[in-house]
């Protein structure tokens, strides 16, 4: 059974300030999603990691996959307040189509 | 493009009574999918339909059902609700295997 792990599970980090949120799995698979949760919301798509190596940028989001590691990873850059959300990993099975989720980083950034 | 729409937003039942949710997919898209977000349980995948199949199922009991239509719609049927059932569900669609999902903006079920 696909596990995946998320942490920190809870991250509060001051405006301007850098972190890494990591999401390791537990099987094969090449296709990792990185989503924003806002408040009873729903998930909006950040990145789609689709090969080893890949490495995306959005503004002040970056993420990248490592296969072989099975670790992908969130990287902020000079957190502003708007960057504050729930963010989930998901990893898709390579049978079966599924996502199974992590259990989320809840994100806060102060001012 | 129209993204997937879900209904309805807010749905109460009483325990023991059945509910139905709906889904419609982005147009194109021939799967969708069923997620449930539980209060302290996260995100779990409940079901996936594709061209109107059920291609594979979560650990869910058989109380929860789906359907999906030539349409590419789909609707969720709880039977027998439980106070735990309480939870956002959501819906997602994709156009094929691995070309990434888009999720819908959830029913919230609450079971009193």
């Amino acid at each position: 059974e696909l596990k995946v792990e998320q942490n920190p599970l809870f991250l509060s980090m001051q405006e301007g300030k850098n972190y890494t949120i990591y999401c390791n799995y537990s099987t094969t698979s090449d296709r990792l999603y990185w989503y924003r949760q806002d408040p009873g919301k729903s998930l909006e798509s950040l990145f789609v990691l689709l090969s080893n190596g890949a490495v995306k940028q959005e503004g002040r989001l970056m993420a990248s996959l490592d296969t072989k590691a099975r670790l992908s990873t969130l990287h902020i850059t000079a957190a502003v307040h708007d960057l504050s959300a729930t963010y989930f990993c998901a990893v898709e099975e390579t049978s079966g189509s599924r996502l199974t989720f992590g259990e989320g980083t809840q994100l806060t950034v102060n001012p | 493009e129209a993204g997937v729409t879900q209904s309805p937003t807010h749905l109460i039942k009483t325990r023991g009574q059945q509910a139905t949710l709906r889904c419609s997919p982005i147009s194109g898209h021939t799967s969708v999918y069923w997620y449930q977000q539980a209060l302290g349980l996260g995100l779990q995948f409940l079901l996936w339909y594709d061209e109107g199949e059920e291609r594979n199922r979560g650990n869910f009991p058989p109380r929860f059902s789906g359907r999906q239509f030539p349409n590419y719609s789909s609707e969720l049927n709880v039977n027998a609700l439980e106070l735990e059932d309480s939870a956002l569900y959501l819906c997602a669609s994709s156009k094929r295997q691995g070309y990434g999902y888009t999720f819908g903006s959830g029913t919230r079920l609450t079971v009193v």
